[in-house]
């Protein structure tokens, strides 16, 4: 596709319950990242794919939270027995090698945990 | 820890007018630098960045400043437009132990801009 595409668009969920959301990166690009942006804060680094090394797992918040990488394309963050502080906006970014260069993001996953 | 920071929450400038928006850092570790901005219910989108071997770097009407020796960083906008609303990030990256670019970004908290016509 032509840019990073993230779904769903939204999602309100249940405490307790199980989530997925779903990142198709820029075709080509070997480093996916995952960010995450709760109401009035910043960007707050998850989990960074780069290639076929190791991930960098060190922002995840607790280990309700994982992701994986299948093919070196498409990934998918899911967050278990998810809790109120997880309501926020999940963004998915790629960009063709990881080093010195911009992030394409998406347009992001809402989500509401009520 | 919050490694990248951008201490005015808000600005707020006069259409015509330039705007000044400012991060500091704290890891020198930091050599590259990027401007993101981002509307509302859409992902942040790519301005402008900058090495640490520079020290400015102009695109049209945005400017990226670097001041390496007070970590700090700036983005000017000349001249400013209503379009131009929006909160913009700075990020920053570091290289990694094994010498390479490969890593994260750091984002800082954004600042929320609003140009008046």
């Amino acid at each position: 596709g032509a840019g990073v595409s993230q779904s769903p668009s939204n999602k309100v969920t249940e405490k307790g319950k199980d989530v997925e959301l779903r990142c198709d990166p820029i075709s080509g690009h070997t480093a996916l990242y995952w960010y995450r942006q709760s109401l009035g804060q910043g960007l707050e680094f998850l989990i960074y794919f780069q290639g076929n090394s190791a991930p960098d797992k060190s922002g995840l918040p607790s280990d309700r939270f994982s992701a994986e990488r299948t093919g070196g394309s498409v990934s998918t963050l899911t967050i278990q027995r998810t809790q109120q502080e997880d309501s926020a906006v999940y963004l998915c970014a790629s960009s063709l090698t990881g080093g010195y260069e911009k992030l394409f993001f998406g347009s992001g996953t809402q989500l509401s945990v009520l | 820890d919050q490694q990248v920071k951008q201490n005015s929450p808000s600005l707020s400038v006069q259409e015509g007018r330039i705007s000044i928006l400012n991060c500091d850092y704290t890891n020198s570790m930091f050599d590259y630098f990027l401007w993101y901005k981002k509307y509302p219910a859409e992902g942040p989108t790519f301005l402008i960045s900058i090495s640490s071997i520079k020290d400015k770097n102009e695109d049209g009407r945005f400017t990226v400043f670097l001041n390496k020796s007070a970590k700090h960083l700036s983005l000017h906008i000349v001249p400013s437009q209503p379009g131009d609303s929006a909160v913009y990030f700075c990020a920053a990256k570091a290289s990694n132990a094994g010498g390479t670019s490969y890593g994260k970004l750091t984002f800082g908290q954004g600042t929320i801009l609003t140009v008046h016509p």
